[in-house]
């Protein structure tokens, strides 16, 4: 089955610590985001690519990276810089070629500071 | 910038009641508009998608309807259940693959 998958489920992150969130999808979706979530929010764009090797930032991308480059692959890493980075972290995918397919969301993965 | 509200923030019925979710969305120049369900501490399952030029998409018991130049769409769960029970999320997408901006969702209860 074609889907997007998150890893890992649940990440615990120290003080000063760089950590990097997978995504991989292989519904050959050409564009991919990171949104974050946080409770009683609404989810908020962090970056976005439409094609391997670009991408752009989104409402939120103060300390955080990201990378493409490979068509099936989006990792997201959370650097030292983001204050508060505690948080749910959802990818998401589309094609923007074939259009109104709409988007298809992993599973998340639930970021802690310890 | 387009904002996505959504009406109300939570509600709880009982079981068999028809119910209806509210999205507003403050640019009528969008693409798609697409609702989601998420339950507590997972993924958002994609629903129900409404392009720009369609008026109403129905699955099962769920109906969706788009008024793009009031800016306004409309969940309607039918004979809801308590599996139903779940956050409902509005999204609007304003040219294909640029982004989705969402609103902040409704916490739906149906108690047994």
């Amino acid at each position: 089955d074609g889907g997007i998958t998150q890893s890992p489920k649940y990440l615990f992150r120290k003080e000063g610590q760089n950590v990097t969130l997978s995504c991989e999808q292989n519904l050959n979706h050409d564009a991919m985001y990171w949104y974050r979530q946080d409770p009683g929010q609404g989810l908020r764009l962090i970056y976005y690519s439409q094609i391997v090797n670009d991408f752009q930032k989104g409402d939120i991308a103060e300390g955080y990276s990201v990378s493409r480059e490979k068509k099936e692959s989006f990792p997201l890493t959370v650097t030292s810089a983001q204050k508060n980075p505690t948080a749910f972290y959802l990818c998401a995918s589309t094609s923007p070629r074939t259009g109104g397919i709409g988007y298809t969301f992993g599973s998340g993965t639930r970021l802690t500071v310890v | 910038k387009q904002e996505v509200t959504q009406i109300p923030a939570a509600l709880s019925v009982p079981e068999g009641e028809n119910l209806v979710l509210n999205c507003s969305f403050t640019d009528s120049a969008i693409y798609n508009l697409q609702w989601f369900r998420q339950d507590p501490g997972k993924g958002l399952t994609s629903l129900l998608l409404i392009q720009s030029s369609q008026r109403e998409q129905t699955s099962g018991r769920l109906n969706a309807s788009l008024d793009k130049s009031s800016g306004r769409s409309t969940l309607y769960i039918a004979a809801s259940q308590p599996g139903d029970s779940a956050t409902y999320l509005c999204a609007v997408e304003e040219t294909s693959g640029s982004r989705l901006t969402f609103g902040e969702g409704t916490q739906l209860t149906v108690n047994p």
